[in-house]
């Protein structure tokens, strides 16, 4: 089955204790972007990856790092996490970015205390 | 710069009414728009996308959109609603960077 799946699901941290959420899609997708979505604003793009090895900063990039070795992996990297950074985060992939389907994960829900 | 406004928060709707959901865009660049539905707890789906061509784009579960250039809208329209569409709609327009630029969301709420 075609699909992005993220985990972990939920998490709940604590101000500027290292986390890692992970992405992975099976569709060999080239493009991968990373999501946060807060009451009132929609979703806004922290980083995206158009390909392994190339990463870009979104509109919302500050406290956040990605990276993409692998064609199928891009894991959201906070390093140290405040509470502003309590959101819902998607991860999405496509062929080719923004002409095409964008696939969304499940969701991960990360509070931070 | 390219944005998404979505004119309206929330929409409550009886079952079986039409329901039109009103998306209108500013961009200066080839413009893709897209309709996303996210049901409670999930992920989200593609509804419909315009890229070119006809004006009219019909999607999943019934959905169709209008793109109309001259007033830069995108409208989500549905002939007759049900429980099961109820749900959050993101209007959303192909960004420069490869991105989906989104509105806030419109919050679709049949009754019976």
């Amino acid at each position: 089955e075609a699909q992005v799946t993220q985990n972990p699901r939920y998490l709940i941290t604590v101000t500027g204790k290292k986390l890692t959420v992970t992405c992975s899609q099976n569709m060999n997708h080239e493009y991968m972007s990373w999501y946060r979505q807060d009451p009132g604003l929609g979703l806004r793009q922290i980083y995206y990856s158009m390909n392994v090895e190339v990463t870009d900063k979104g509109d919302v990039p500050e406290g956040y790092k990605v990276s993409r070795k692998e064609k199928r992996n891009f894991p959201l990297i906070l390093e140290s996490p405040s509470p502003n950074q309590t959101s819902l985060y998607f991860c999405a992939s496509s062929y080719w970015g923004s002409t095409d389907t964008q696939y969304f994960g499940p969701g991960t829900r990360l509070t931070v205390l | 710069a390219q944005s998404v406004t979505q004119l309206d928060s929330q929409v409550p709707v009886f079952e079986e009414a039409p329901v039109e959901l009103r998306c209108n865009y500013s961009s200066s660049v080839s413009v893709y728009l897209f309709w996303y539905v996210q049901y409670p707890n999930q992920g989200l789906q593609l509804l419909l996308k315009y890229l070119s061509g006809s004006t009219l784009v019909k999607g999943i579960n019934g959905f169709e959109a209008e793109f109309n250039k001259s007033q830069t809208s995108f409208h989500l329209r549905k002939p007759s609603v049900h429980i099961s569409d109820t749900a959050e709609y993101f209007c959303a327009v192909g960004g420069s960077q490869g991105n989906l630029i989104f509105g806030k969301g419109t919050k679709l709420s049949v009754k019976p």
